[in-house]
């Protein structure tokens, strides 16, 4: 069974500091990792995948097997990174478990 | 291309009632996912297909849901009888295994059973 853990709902932080959304997941062979983030009236999209290893929009995310963690981060929030952000596991099946998701609000 | 499209994006009806909501995925992609998501459980997989096949639906909660594909640009997620705890937003996604399984969602349509 795969399964994914965010368990933090609610994140709040000022402009200017430093942002990590924590993930966890269960899988028994190697997934692909993502985060997908839903920004205020907009559709859910991806952000980035650990296959690719970039920083988009300044966040970054490295896979730790060891700890079967997949955490993102952002050494400096942006107002515009306030959304909604889903960490999620893919297994062979192409088929996506999703987090519960983490509101991130950025306060000026 | 205009993305996925759903219909329709708001559903306001009675309990008792049928729904039925409407996806069209990017074309050319081979699988299609529909979502639900709720405050309390998030976002979780109902069903998905791979050309126009159903292939997994273990996340239907149960036989009042049904899901339909009749060709690869049309799907329909059907909910008989409604019931006040369907109330949910429900997201169609499609993707191609040639574009490195990212998943493109539609916009969702917000269902309210009252």
């Amino acid at each position: 069974a795969q399964r994914v853990t965010q368990p933090e709902k609610l994140l709040s932080v000022f402009k200017g500091a430093p942002v990590e959304l924590k993930c966890n997941y269960s899988y028994s062979g190697s997934p692909e990792l993502f985060w997908y983030v839903q920004y205020s009236r907009q559709r859910l999209q991806l952000l980035l995948r650990h296959i690719s290893r970039e920083s988009i929009k300044g966040f970054t995310a490295d896979l730790n097997k060891g700890e079967t963690s997949f955490h993102l981060k952002k050494p400096f929030a942006q107002e515009e990174d306030s959304a909604m952000y889903y960490c999620a596991l893919s297994g062979r099946d192409y088929k996506l478990s999703f987090g519960a998701g983490t509101t991130v609000t950025v306060r000026a | 291309d205009a993305g996925v499209i759903q219909s329709p994006r708001h559903e306001v009806t009675e309990m008792g009632q049928e729904v039925t909501l409407r996806c069209k995925p990017i074309s050319g992609h081979d699988y299609l996912f529909w979502y639900r998501q709720t405050m309390m459980r998030g976002l979780e997989l109902l069903i998905y297909f791979n050309n126009n096949v159903p292939i997994d639906d273990s996340g239907m909660p149960e036989d009042r849901f049904s899901a339909k594909m009749p060709n690869a640009s049309f799907s329909t997620l059907k909910i008989q009888p409604s019931e006040p705890r369907d109330s949910a937003v429900y997201f169609c996604a499609s993707s191609s295994i040639f574009r490195n399984d990212e998943q493109y969602f539609g916009p969702g349509t917000r269902l309210t059973v009252t």
